[in-house]
């Protein structure tokens, strides 16, 4: 257990609709990571959001935002979904001093129909 | 050219084998290379975690990097069928605090 928590664990919806992913991050971490996999494309960064802000922006359509709360958990939202946004999304955490690497979530797997 | 690639295998071995998994990378800025294990419908796990060139050990598994040839490696020794997952290279350019960019990662399977 990496300590980053995710829900859901699953979600099914259809095309067009609107789907809010939260994560939380490990005691004591910053950062919060989101990724998206897929079989064709691999696990690829979306973005970045360090102790409130937006700290990197990756691969992420225009669709989809994120924010970080004061509380440091992270929401990712994804609207006018698509059947090609059907992916695992994953949220990871990291610790603020930077020495350690990035501890990812168990991931929610999205299903749009 | 990816900027990461690594075979997809599958990789099928017997109980008790070395593996070894490699990734190349093209982008010479990468200095930190990380291993990570995923089992089916888990979030990835971390395994290693190398700065720079050379080799780092940690029971079974030893990473290798070797930044002139851009490339790095992860053997695993007396292979266990718990060990059957897809591995995950993982690179950045600065420690903590920036994206990873992962190759598309080898499913390894061990049979006992």
């Amino acid at each position: 257990d990496s300590g980053v928590t995710q829900t859901p664990k699953h979600l099914i919806t259809a095309t067009g609709q609107r789907v809010t992913l939260r994560c939380s991050p490990r005691s004591g971490d910053l950062s919060v990571y989101w990724y998206q996999q897929s079989l064709d494309q691999g696990l690829q960064f979306l973005i970045q959001y360090y102790n409130g802000e937006e700290r990197a922006k990756g691969n992420i359509l225009e669709r989809f935002s994120a924010q970080q709360f004061p509380d440091l958990h992270s929401e990712l939202n994804l609207s006018s979904l698509e059947l090609g946004d059907s992916a695992l999304y994953f949220c990871a955490s990291s610790a603020p001093a930077g020495k350690e690497t990035q501890y990812f979530g168990p991931g929610t797997r999205l299903l749009v129909l | 050219q990816k900027e990461v690639e690594q075979d997809p295998g599958p990789l099928s071995v017997p109980e008790g084998a070395i593996v070894s998994l490699n990734c190349t990378y093209s982008n010479s800025a990468f200095q930190y290379f990380m291993w990570y294990r995923q089992y089916s419908r888990k979030g990835p796990e971390l395994l290693m975690y190398t700065y720079s060139s050379g080799n780092k050990e940690d029971g079974r598994f030893t990473a290798q990097v070797d930044k002139s040839s851009k490339y790095i490696s992860l053997f695993i020794r007396d292979s266990q069928p718990s060990d059957s997952a897809t591995y995950l290279c993982a690179m950045s350019v600065n420690q903590a605090g920036t994206a990873l960019i992962f190759g598309k990662g080898t499913t390894l399977s061990v049979s006992s």
